[in-house]
């Protein structure tokens, strides 16, 4: 595609349950990051991963999330046993190389907690 | 790790006036700076960046400057339109461990007033 793909654009879930929500980045892009963006907030830094190397998870706010790159290229950002708090809009984005260029954001997924 | 800070948070100008957005860094490891403009249901687009080995960049109406030494660097809006109006997001990127990780400031909501 032409640009990062991110699905479901909307994710309503209730309290507890699990989600996973993915990310297609553009061809040939060896960077791929996870944000969350809270409502009026800015971009929180969940995830990182370039190329084949171990992922930067610092991030991440707990144990119940975690995401996977398979095959370098679809990612999954898992969210287990969902908390009101995890509510907000999941942004992923991929740079060509991790080193001084451009990042390419997709739509986001909205994802409220019920 | 790298820390960002953005000012002002909210910032409201008549139309043809000039906005500036300004934004601080921590890491003198960091060399390069992006700024974001995100709309309203959209994710972040890349509007101009800069590299640490120059002090200005333009781009018909936005520019940046960069100051290595205080590790300042600022977004200026000349003759702003009603369709400038958005959130602004600076960001830092530079090797840290094992990675290059976007670091981004807090936002700032620019309405341009009619």
């Amino acid at each position: 595609g032409a640009g990062v793909s991110q699905s479901p654009s909307n994710k309503v879930t209730e309290k507890g349950k699990d989600v996973e929500l993915r990310c297609d980045p553009i061809s040939g892009h060896t960077a791929l990051y996870w944000y969350r963006q809270s409502l009026g907030q800015g971009l929180e830094f969940l995830i990182y991963f370039q190329g084949n190397s171990a992922p930067d998870k610092s991030g991440l706010p707990s144990d119940r999330f975690s995401a996977e790159r398979t095959g370098g290229s679809v990612s999954t950002l898992t969210i287990q046993r969902t908390q009101q708090e995890d509510s907000a809009v999941y942004l992923c984005a991929s740079r060509i190389r991790d080193v001084n260029t451009e990042a390419f954001f997709g739509q986001g997924t909205r994802l409220t907690v019920v | 790790g790298e820390n960002v800070e953005q000012h002002p948070s909210t910032l409201s100008v008549q139309e043809g006036d000039s906005a500036v957005i300004k934004c601080t860094y921590s890491d003198s490891a960091s060399n390069y700076f992006p700024w974001y403009k995100q709309e309203l249901g959209k994710g972040p687009q890349l509007i101009i960046d800069i590299r640490s080995n120059v002090g200005e960049k333009k781009d018909q109406r936005i520019a940046v400057t960069l100051n290595k030494t205080a590790k300042h660097f600022s977004l200026h809006i000349t003759e702003t339109q009603p369709e400038d109006s958005a959130v602004y997001f600076c960001a830092a990127s530079g090797v840290t461990g094992g990675g290059n990780k976007l670091t981004f400031g807090t936002g700032t909501q620019l309405k341009v007033e009619l």
